[in-house]
């Protein structure tokens, strides 16, 4: 299948600091990027996402940016609070199988 | 209130011993897929299905069936369960597949 490959795996800041998530992918078919965040006990619950026509989208403290020329894309937290602490996943959808691929996610902890 | 419902949420096994994971959505979803998560490896797409009747191997298919009789409803069945079929499952619904996913709160298989 295909790959998806996100760095850190695990990421510490100090409240208040920013987090940048990374993700690069293989797949040129790939046209819907979605990030999710998991806390513990629960299901993976969407944050923000983007479509392959567009470069960036930001929706108060969180961003993402794609470069598809570089096959690359990154989540951007700002103004980091202790709630944002959590396992974050990138994910692909590709039209290659008709499905979607997640990255291997990223625990953050952010530092009161 | 919209919403993906996994049950149970908790199973203990033992090896060969069929058993079903149910999965239902109330909003009237098109796409419905399964995941299984381990640690380290992120969330991986068991099978999914694009509409009624429509089903597909994801990328770990081997040991698991589906069916999708009614669009709400998408279950999950592993005829003889074996301890690497130990996993912590995710099923999840969009409106349409290269959307938005809405999971279920997950169901912690251990197989013995």
């Amino acid at each position: 299948g295909e790959n998806v490959e996100q760095h850190p795996s695990t990421l510490s800041v100090q409240e208040g600091d920013s987090a940048v998530i990374k993700c690069t992918y293989s797949d040129s078919a790939s046209n819907y990027f979605p990030w999710y965040k998991q806390e513990l006990g629960k299901g993976p619950q969407l944050i923000i996402d983007i479509r392959s026509n567009v470069g960036e989208k930001k929706d108060q403290r969180i961003a993402v940016t794609l470069n598809k020329t570089a096959k690359h894309f990154s989540l951007h937290i700002t103004e980091t609070q202790p709630e944002d602490s959590a396992v974050y996943f990138c994910a692909m959808y590709t039209n290659t199988g008709n499905q979607f691929y997640f990255g291997t996610g990223t625990s953050l902890t952010v530092i009161p | 209130e919209a919403q993906v419902t996994q049950n149970p949420r908790y199973l203990i096994t033992v090896t060969g011993k069929k058993l079903t994971v149910t999965c239902s959505q109330n909003m009237n979803h098109e796409y419905m897929s399964w995941y299984r998560q381990d640690p380290g490896l992120g969330l991986r797409q068991i099978y999914y299905s694009m509409n009624v009747e429509v089903t597909d191997k994801g990328d770990v298919p081997e040991g698991y069936k589906v069916s999708r009789k009614e669009k709400r409803n998408f279950p999950l069945i592993l005829e003889s369960p074996s301890p690497n079929q130990t996993s912590l499952y995710f099923c999840a619904s969009s409106f349409r597949r290269n959307e938005k996913l809405f999971f279920g709160s997950g169901t912690q298989l251990s197989v013995l």
